[in-house]
């Protein structure tokens, strides 16, 4: 199975930062990976696949990078509705897996 | 618009059986693969099992493997999941999810999930 980590599980932000999560593969995944946005009590929804590609109806602010065995999810400019946990996945192979999370607080 | 709806959650003693139903619309199903997606209160998401379009390509995580099956009925527009000899750890949130490709792949939708509960 491919291990993930994702880091960092908590970051502290306010309104109108720029934050970046890091996703790390024990093996690499070219770009099958993808980012999702969770808020409390509420399935989560997808914001980026192929490492890079935005889904459609999510904000430009999301960006995605990376290839291999490293990648990036970066929110330009933090707003409200961004407070919430992200996840990332990875579909190269079965086990499918998902990083820990991380979750993004008002500091 | 793409609507997932899963059913048969439930309180369940340990090492009883259980088998969630997810009923899809708004897309050609067969078209797609389909997966199990679980999420423990208050923890992180884990992928449970993902079955292809014509189920030729079946796959589950190393917790469930041996005890949870999945399989689809392309003709009901529906996807399943077997749960037997269930453990307390079991207890989660399980989201039905489509998948974008056929095979391996991303979830663009999800269920709002049916609750697991697993206790004596």
């Amino acid at each position: 199975a491919i291990w993930m980590t994702q880091s960092p599980s908590l970051l502290s932000a306010s309104t109108g930062d720029r934050v970046t999560i890091s996703c790390r593969m024990s093996q690499g995944i070219t770009n099958y990976l993808a980012w999702y946005q969770q808020k409390p009590g509420k399935a989560p929804e997808l914001l980026i696949y192929g490492a890079s590609t935005l889904q459609s109806g999510v904000p430009s602010r999301f960006s995605g990078s990376g290839s291999g065995t490293d990648f990036t999810l970066t929110i330009s400019c933090l707003q409200s509705e961004d407070f919430a946990t992200y996840y990332c996945q990875q579909y190269s192979t079965f086990p499918h897996t998902f990083g820990q999370g991380t979750k993004v607080e008002i500091k | 618009e793409v609507q997932l709806v899963e059913s048969g959650g439930g309180l369940v003693q340990p090492g009883r059986s259980l088998r969630l139903s997810c009923a899809a619309s708004g897309f050609t199903f067969v078209d797609y693969a389909m997966h199990w997606v679980r999420q423990a209160p208050g923890k992180g998401l884990e992928w449970v099992s993902g079955i292809s379009w014509n189920s030729g390509n079946i796959g589950y995580a190393d917790s469930v493997k041996g005890r949870f099956f999945i399989s689809r009925d392309n003709a009901k527009n529906s996807l399943y999941l077997q749960m037997n000899s269930l453990r307390a750890e079991d207890t989660a949130f399980y989201y039905c999810a489509k998948g974008r490709l056929t095979g391996t792949t991303f979830f663009d939708h999800w269920g709002q999930g049916t609750l697991v509960t697993v206790s004596p």
